[in-house]
């Protein structure tokens, strides 16, 4: 079975403050992806990642992945109440079916 | 609007009866997802459905099922209601494989009394 473990699962930051939430797996992904969860609503993609060691940057976000296609990070650089939400990270496994495994989530609050 | 439509948005049923969602999925997309997501249990994969055919099924339990029908659609069908099954239900669609990532809707809230 893969799991992909997320920490920290909950994180209350001030306004300006830079974190970085962690994703891990003892499987390999043939890609990872991010997406952030609003109350009410569905998560939406936020970036996919496929290749090891691959690190992408999205204005005041950074995402990278393990060089072993088993874990990942986003990093958050002078949080914005904005940013609040659930991360979610995902694994596609490959294969005919693809479908994707979601990470624990971490809930960040940003405070003004 | 994400081009993934869920209905109904709320759902409130009592204990043993029988409720259907309904899904219809981004257009152009032919790979239909339900998830379920549960405070304790995080987002758990239910069933896929690729251009009309059952493709993976994941931790879906006997009294739910679901199709897809020959417009793409998709419903999830969720018998003999039990209070742990209240939970947010969504509906996600991607073009061909995850790799490229979901199009998620915004889901049924379904309360069981």
């Amino acid at each position: 079975t893969q799991l992909l473990e997320q920490s920290p699962q909950f994180l209350s930051i001030q306004e300006g403050e830079n974190l970085t939430v962690y994703c891990n797996s003892s499987s390999v992904f043939s890609s990872l992806q991010w997406y952030r969860q609003e109350p009410g609503e569905g998560p939406v993609l936020l970036v996919t990642v496929v290749t090891g060691g691959e690190v992408k940057k999205l204005k005041r976000l950074t995402f990278q992945f393990g060089d072993a296609r088993k874990d990942s990070s986003l990093h958050i650089t002078a949080a914005q109440p904005g940013d609040t939400g659930l991360y979610l990270c995902a694994g596609a496994g490959g294969g005919a079916t693809n479908k994707l495994i979601f990470g624990t989530g971490t809930l960040l609050a940003v405070q003004p | 609007d994400s081009g993934v439509t869920q209905t109904p948005k709320h759902l409130i049923t009592a204990t043993g009866q029988r409720v259907t969602l309904r899904c219809s999925p981004r257009s152009g997309d032919l790979s239909v997802y339900w998830y379920q997501q549960s405070l304790d249990q995080g987002l758990q994969f239910l069933i896929q459905y690729y251009n009309g055919e059952e493709r993976a099924k994941g931790n879906i339990l006997e009294r739910f099922s679901a199709q897809q029908f020959p417009d793409l659609h998709s419903e999830l069908n969720l018998s003999s209601l039990e209070l742990g099954d209240s939970a947010l239900y969504f509906c996600a669609s991607s073009v061909e494989a995850a790799h490229y990532g979901y199009t998620f809707g915004s889901g049924t809230r379904l309360t069981v009394v």
